[in-house]
């Protein structure tokens, strides 16, 4: 266990679905973190929240919402979804979001879209 | 965003000395090197990260190049535990986000 705590750890859905992937951290970190890893391709930074502010939104599709609620929590909330969004998403938190400090990962969430 | 080339794969021996190697020739001066590793199932974990001087952890060794335009992990006795993705990234401290770029990392294999 890192101290990032993701759930589901998997999810298949169809595309007309309307699900979430909460990530959780309790490591006192105030910067949190999604990303995407697609078979065969690198991580990909989708979101950053720092303080509970997005402070990065990397080119993402709006069938993808995050929420950030507290410094605690964060939520991707996921809408009409596309086969090719079949990936590990994974969650990661950070003292602060600047660069001198280092990520923790949660394990992920391995999503199927049918 | 500057961009990192590893090499695909590496092999080792138990107990051995490991240097895996990045090249970042574009690096800028505010860019961080951090270093991740990542085993089948899981996210990846934090090894090391550093900017221009060499670092040291329970875990591993960094040694920076004068130029910054490389870097080298060292682990000092490679266990079978140490199989795995190695991912090389450069965070950039100019912006509030830190945002950084993942590239194919180094599959390290380790022989008993």
């Amino acid at each position: 266990e890192t101290g990032v705590t993701q759930t589901p750890r998997h999810l298949v859905m169809g595309m007309t679905n309307k699900k979430s992937l909460k990530c959780e951290q309790h490591l006192g970190h105030n910067a949190m973190y999604w990303y995407k890893q697609s078979a065969k391709k690198p991580l990909e930074l989708m979101f950053v929240y720092s303080l509970e502010e997005r402070v990065e939104n990397n080119s993402v599709p709006s069938r993808f919402s995050p929420e950030c609620p507290n410094s605690s929590h964060l939520f991707l909330h996921l809408h009409t979804l596309q086969p090719e969004d079949s990936a590990l998403y994974l969650c990661a938190s950070s003292q602060a979001a600047g660069a001198t400090y280092g990520y923790t990962f949660g394990s992920g969430t391995r999503l199927t879209v049918v | 965003d500057a961009k990192t080339t590893q090499p695909n794969s590496m092999e080792s021996n138990e107990e051995e000395p490991v240097h895996l190697p990045c090249n970042h020739s574009t690096i800028s001066g505010t860019d961080y090197i951090h270093w991740y590793r990542q085993l089948p199932s899981q996210g990846p974990e934090y090894v090391i990260h550093g900017l221009t001087s060499n670092v040291n952890n329970r875990m591993a060794s960094l040694a920076i190049a004068e130029d910054r335009k490389s870097s080298t992990l060292i682990l000092h006795r490679a266990t079978l535990r140490d199989a795995a993705v190695y991912y090389c990234i450069l965070r950039d401290s100019y912006t509030n986000a830190g945002k950084s770029t993942f590239g194919d990392g180094t599959t390290l294999t380790v022989k008993p």
